[in-house]
């Protein structure tokens, strides 16, 4: 078992739509979580963090935390063509370095 | 600059070759990271550096990786006798600790091509 998972998509999003990724981590530890958006051929780009409990609004984009259910989602709400690209959760391990996932890949579609 | 600069952006290596990555992080950022990125993955830690000191060299993949960051700056990753399965994208992140939650920011960087 990988200890960040993701589903690797390609998730497919109607203009406008909601996107919807979720991430699950196995480390009970973990404190705090990041979500990162990757276009292809460039580097991460952060655009989340969270690390209570609840949500987290910024925008157009949510990001979730439970904690007991060792569960990190990302909503995109009025997805855009420009939203198309990999996002990646990660989990800070210690000292502020990075457990990633693999990324799901969000493909918006006019 | 702004942001975590990274030089060269890419690199084509022969077998055998030594190549030397370079990393200028954010100004003021004492933490400086390296992963390593392959195709169609996340990244992967290489190394940690608070300042000038090595912290975490626990993901380096093997010996012929090296590196540094000697006046707590710039920092440079060494690959030794490089090898085809060391093609991938280097990529360099720093933040600054005193934040409750630190947040990395990462440079563009150094796709690595062994051939």
């Amino acid at each position: 078992q990988k200890e960040v998972e993701q589903n690797s998509g390609p998730l497919s999003v109607p203009e406008g739509a909601i996107a919807s990724l979720n991430c699950t981590y196995s480390d009970r530890v973990s404190q705090s979580f990041f979500w990162y958006r990757q276009y292809s051929g460039k580097s991460p780009e952060l655009i989340m963090s969270i690390y209570s409990n609840g949500d987290k609004e910024d925008g157009r984009f949510t990001a979730q935390l439970n904690k007991a259910s060792q569960y990190v989602s990302l909503l995109i709400r009025d997805s855009q063509p420009s939203d198309s690209a990999t996002y990646l959760c990660a989990v800070n391990k210690s000292w502020g370095k990075l457990q990633f996932g693999a990324g799901t890949q969000v493909v918006v579609t006019p | 600059g702004a942001g975590v600069s990274q030089s060269p952006r890419y690199k084509v290596a022969k077998r055998g070759q030594d190549v030397a990555l370079r990393c200028d992080p954010i100004s003021g950022h004492v933490s400086l990271f390296w992963y390593q990125q392959a195709l169609g993955q996340g990244p992967e830690f290489l190394t940690y550096f608070q300042n000038e000191a090595q912290l975490d060299k626990s993901g380096l993949p093997s010996d012929r990786f090296f590196a540094e960051r000697p006046e707590g700056s710039v920092s440079t990753l060494k690959i030794q006798r490089t090898q085809q399965e060391d093609s991938a994208v280097y990529l360099c992140a720093s933040s600054f600790p005193g934040r409750p939650v630190p947040e990395a920011f990462f440079g563009q960087g150094t796709r690595l091509t062994v051939v």
